[in-house]
């Protein structure tokens, strides 16, 4: 059974650039969540999706948006980057989301996004 | 603001060895799990335990929850070196739609 599949793995972009990040689920997982990991604030939850909708949402400016698709696949985007937007993007999917009794997240290696 | 925090912050032991790692939270859960992250990648899933549970066991792993205290503790017995690694503590709070949120981190390093 095939993982959850982030792409692209490396990426290197400027300040005011967009950058858009992909997210493959584990087959027949519906939720898919993004967190952005950085060595100051740790992982910071960043949205949900499940079945196209989103479901919770972070505290993050509207610079950081996402959608599913109807195969479940997630792209998140961040547009008019900024320097302190460098940072791993994790994306995990699970069958029905956290909150539902004992789901746990699978987590994909991360987007490694550097903003110069 | 973090739900959980992990303690301490940075672990060093030797190799067979016993590493202890607690979490506290703020607020009723619904779960608490643990995650472990080797360096720059993705997180792992290592165990959870349910609210209504006190103590679990997988393998070398052995977590335990006081909902009184709102704590958790994760133990590894016997460490190797590939344990080195972040060790993270999740809770996923009570309530509909509740997101799991995730501690700063504890980093374990295992001397051979």
């Amino acid at each position: 059974k095939a993982g959850v599949t982030q792409t692209p793995r490396y990426l290197i972009k400027t300040r005011g650039q967009q950058v858009t990040l992909s997210c493959s689920p584990i087959s027949g997982h519906r939720s898919v969540s993004w967190y952005q990991q950085t060595p100051g604030q740790g992982l910071q939850f960043l949205f949900e999706y499940f079945s196209e909708t989103q479901r919770n949402k972070g505290n993050f400016p509207g610079r950081f948006s996402g959608r599913q698709f109807s195969n479940s696949r997630s792209e998140m985007n961040v547009s008019t980057l900024e320097l302190g937007d460098s940072a791993l993007y994790l994306c995990a999917s699970s069958p029905t989301g956290a909150h539902s009794g004992a789901n746990v997240l699978t987590f994909g290696a991360g987007s490694r996004l550097t903003v110069l | 603001s973090q739900q959980g925090e992990e303690d301490p912050q940075a672990l060093s032991i030797q190799e067979g060895e016993n590493a202890t790692m607690n979490c506290s939270y703020k607020t009723s859960i619904n779960n608490l799990q643990w995650y472990r992250q080797n360096s720059g990648r993705g997180l792992v899933h290592l165990i959870l335990i349910r609210s209504n549970e006190r103590e679990k066991h997988s393998g070398r792993l052995r977590v335990t929850l006081d909902t009184s205290k709102k704590s958790s503790s994760l133990l590894i017995t016997a460490s190797r070196a590939a344990d080195t690694a972040s060790y993270f503590c999740a809770t996923v709070l009570t309530g509909a739609n509740s997101k799991l949120t995730f501690g700063k981190g504890i980093t374990l390093s295992v001397r051979p």
